[in-house]
């Protein structure tokens, strides 16, 4: 299985709940940022961006919040499921097709 | 379309042994890249390229080679292996005229 997540922080939900998971980025000139899932063994999966001129963008059962001032990213994930379970991060880019990637979070949930 | 697809999926060297990391894309994307990811650290960028013809380096180059003669394939080549270099390996594309960039399934690569 994939050993990139061992010592990673852990986010436990029950199945149903709301989840969130924050990240907090590095560059204040980053105009764009991506929320990744990765499961065990697998590549990271796009989940949903966001460009620097918005504070909320919403998808299928997720929104992704940014608050510039703070230099600080959250993942909301309504409902949460068990398929949900996975690692999450978050990527900036300052539009340079550099990104700088967080470090991630485990989401647990719990049945 | 297939997407990304790198090969192989596991990988054993011994120290000093050489290989090369395979990654493809179907999907016509300009852009292209390597990363690695070990245990609590975010990915980091070996090599990307812009285009055909057009390399460069990342973050973390150093014991890495590249070579882009095709839109499609993007080798990554190990010249000597390092244990060091024990890592999960990402090849990621993006969509030409945006951000959105796109992941394979990963090379797990053990030197010992």
């Amino acid at each position: 299985g994939e050993s990139v997540g061992l010592h990673l922080p852990t986010l436990s939900v029950q199945e149903g709940d709301n989840s969130i998971i924050n990240c907090a980025y590095s560059n204040s000139a980053s105009d764009y940022f991506i929320w990744y899932k990765q499961e065990s063994g697998k590549g990271p999966q796009f989940i949903i961006d966001i460009r620097s001129n918005m504070d909320k963008r919403q998808g299928q059962r997720v929104t992704v919040l940014l608050n510039k001032t703070v230099k600080h990213l959250s993942l909301q994930i309504a409902a949460t499921q068990p398929g949900d379970s996975a690692v999450y991060f978050c990527a900036e880019n300052s539009g340079t097709y550099k990104y700088i990637f967080g470090t991630g979070t485990r989401l647990k949930v719990l049945a | 379309n297939a997407g990304v697809t790198q090969t192989p999926k596991f990988q054993v060297l011994k120290t000093g042994q050489s290989m090369t990391l395979q990654c493809a894309q179907d999907m016509n994307h300009e852009y292209m890249s390597w990363y690695r990811q070990d245990p609590g650290m975010g990915l980091r960028l070996i090599h990307y390229s812009v285009g055909a013809g057009i390399t460069d380096q990342g973050e973390v180059p150093n014991g890495y080679n590249v070579s882009r003669s095709t839109t499609e394939d993007f080798p990554l080549r190990l010249l000597s292996a390092a244990p060091s270099q024990t890592s999960v390996y990402f090849c990621a594309s993006t969509r030409t005229g945006t951000y959105e960039q796109y992941f394979g399934p990963g090379t797990r690569l053990t030197v010992t």
